[in-house]
């Protein structure tokens, strides 16, 4: 399973745009890059998956450049519900999937 | 269509006592998986079950662990004779097919005293 490297926290405010960029350099072919969200006590929660150029969903944005090495989450208008640790997992759908990689994450901090 | 039940939310044991943490999947899903997460760290892959079987288990301790997801009930994560070491937040997720996305449940938080 490819390893991931995300900063380990990012501070934002109520209505800005939030870009969390995930490191993946030795991403495989098939692998997907999949971001989860976790809030205190609960646990992840999917948010958003993608192979390659840009996904989109009511949630966020994912931003896959051609060489697949890198991705970047990003979150429109946050609000302080969105304070939270995000996740950024690679792995093949039909194999790596069935156990979840998860590294200590991006913690997110939003203020008003 | 309720989500992933996971019993007892909290559960408090003392060293040497065993401890049951059960996962109810989500409805139609028969792949279950659980994961350990200890403070201020990422979850870490534990097992991987269908029903009747173990598919993967290569993140389980080799002693003192043991899960099981029998073809009627709840999936059930049982660790007997338990450390302070054990005591973490143990997380069930279920999926439709094994390359599905997983739904998490909300966790037991197991203390050891």
């Amino acid at each position: 399973l490819a390893k991931t490297t995300q900063p380990i926290s990012m501070d934002s405010y109520e209505g800005q745009e939030v870009n969390i960029t995930c490191s993946h350099n030795n991403i495989a072919t098939n692998d997907y890059i999949t971001w989860y969200q976790q809030f205190p006590s609960q646990g992840p929660r999917f948010i958003i998956q993608g192979y390659k150029t840009k996904v989109t969903n009511e949630v966020a944005s994912l931003f896959i450049p051609a060489d697949r090495k890198s991705s970047t989450l990003s979150l429109p208008r946050v609000s302080l519900s969105d304070t939270a640790v995000y996740y950024c997992l690679v792995g093949d759908p039909n194999t790596g999937f069935q156990k979840l990689v998860f590294g200590t994450g991006t913690r997110l901090l939003v203020s008003p | 269509n309720a989500g992933v039940m996971q019993n007892p939310r909290h559960l408090v044991r003392r060293r040497g006592q065993e401890a049951r943490l059960r996962c109810s999947p989500m409805k139609g899903h028969s792949h279950v998986y659980w994961y350990r997460q200890l403070p201020e760290e990422g979850l870490k892959f534990m097992v991987y079950l269908q029903k009747e079987n173990i598919i993967d288990e290569s993140g389980m301790p080799k002693e003192r662990f043991s899960a099981e997801f029998p073809k009627e009930g709840p999936s059930i994560l049982r660790i007997q004779q338990v450390v302070r070491g054990d005591s973490a937040a143990y997380f069930c997720a279920s999926s439709r097919e094994s390359y599905y996305e997983q739904y998490f449940g909300p966790g037991t938080r197991l203390t050891v005293t």
